[in-house]
This record gives structure tokens, C-alpha cells and sequence, in this order.
């Protein structure tokens, strides 16, 4: 089955804290994204990537960087944490051209303080 | 213009009547459509896939797209209280997906 994993269900951390968001899957697929969803803004694209080493701003990328040393692993890093930066964290794969639709993580709850 | 709009709801529905929802989006290239389903503190999980104008079925589910409209929607027959969740459409345009906001939906029992 195919399989995308959030290393972390919930987070809390606090205010100036570097974060890491580590996301794996296992389904050999070229594009991974990062977005975060909120209530009432719906999901919102942060970076992503169609390859290794390869990065693309999506539509909120202020506050936060990504890393994609190897095909199956997307990070996101949040430089220095901030309270508007609580939310849902979702990370989610795609074959190339994104044909067969998005395989999301169950994601990660992440709660600055 | 949001590239994808979704009536934000909440929809009620009795259950064993049929929910529809509804997608309208704005790029005449899209390609792909899709609808997911969120329950609530979940991630989505992708239910239906279409790319080609009419209907396609899958059980209780039923896909409609009509390109000439720019329109997609989502008819679930004989709903069930289990049905009750956040549905989002998503339009694939090249290499990017857009979300619309999501459609609350809740069967009554």
C-alpha cells in the first residue's frame, strides 16, 4: 500500500525554535509538496519539489525553507518558529504530472508557543 | 478569482437521501479532477478521479465533469452518517494541483 509518513503526529515548540518537518514515502514518486491548512483558508501550497535537490516556492513560502537530499525524503524547516506558524502540516507525493492525484501524510499538528 | 470554489456549506442531508457538491474552476487547461474526503483532524484521502466529460461511478459515488461549464461535482447516493466529513475538489493543471476550501458535509441519522 502505498504509503506517505509524517514523523510526527503533534509538535509544540517554542517562539525563535528551529523546526524540522520530516516526510518519507515509499511509493518512488517525483513530486513531493508541503502545505499547511487552516480553518476557513483551506490548503495552502509552501514548496515543492519534482526532483532531487530540486525546490520550488508555492504560494506561502515566507518563514520557511525545504530539503530534498534524496527522492523519497522532503524536509520542511521553519527557521525560526513564530505563533502564526501553528497549524496543520501536511506533506503529500505525486507521479510525475501529478496524473493520479495527491497521496497526503496523516500530518503534523504543530502548535507554537 | 480562486482557481477552484467550492460552496463552503455546511450541506445537511438526511441519511439514504443523495448529497451533491459542487466545484467550479477557472483554468480551461486543467486536465485531471479529483475529489477528496477530510474527516475532521485527518489528512485527505483521495475518493474519486475523473478526466473525461459525463460520469464515472465508483459504489455510492458518482463523478460528474463538464469542461464546457468548467464545472466538476460529487453526488454520494443512500448517505450514511459515516459519509459526514470536509470533501475538497482538486483541479490538476500541468504539474500543480489547486484545492477549493472543501464542502462540510453531515448525514443525519
Amino acid at each position: 500500500d502505498v504509503k506517505v509518513t509524517q514523523s510526527s503526529r503533534y509538535l509544540v515548540k517554542r517562539t525563535g525554535e528551529k523546526v524540522f518537518l520530516e516526510c518519507v514515502q515509499d511509493m518512488d514518486h517525483e513530486n513531493m509538496f508541503w502545505y499547511r491548512q487552516d480553518p476557513g483558508l483551506g490548503l495552502r501550497l509552501i514548496y515543492f519539489s519534482y526532483d532531487v535537490k530540486m525546490k520550488e516556492k508555492g504560494d506561502i513560502p515566507e518563514g520557511y525553507s525545504v530539503s530534498r537530499e534524496k527522492k523519497e525524503r522532503f524536509s520542511l524547516i521553519l527557521e525560526s518558529a513564530s505563533t502564526n506558524q501553528t497549524s496543520m502540516y501536511l506533506c503529500a507525493s505525486s507521479l510525475s504530472q501529478g496524473s493520479y492525484g495527491y497521496t497526503f501524510g496523516s500530518g503534523t499538528r504543530l502548535t507554537v508557543v | 478569482q480562486k482557481e477552484v470554489e467550492q460552496n463552503s456549506g455546511p450541506l445537511s442531508v438526511p441519511e439514504g437521501a443523495i448529497a451533491s457538491l459542487n466545484c467550479t474552476y477557472s483554468d480551461r487547461v486543467s486536465q485531471s479532477f479529483f475529489w477528496y474526503r477530510q474527516y475532521s483532524g485527518k489528512s485527505p484521502e483521495l475518493i474519486m478521479s475523473i478526466y473525461s466529460n459525463g460520469d464515472k461511478e465508483d459504489g455510492r459515488f458518482t463523478a460528474q465533469l463538464n469542461k464546457a461549464s468548467q464545472y466538476v461535482s460529487l453526488l454520494i447516493r443512500d448517505s450514511q452518517p459515516s459519509d459526514s466529513a470536509t470533501y475538497l475538489c482538486a483541479v490538476n493543471t500541468g504539474n500543480q494541483f489547486y484545492f477549493g476550501t472543501g464542502t462540510s458535509l453531515t448525514v443525519i441519522p
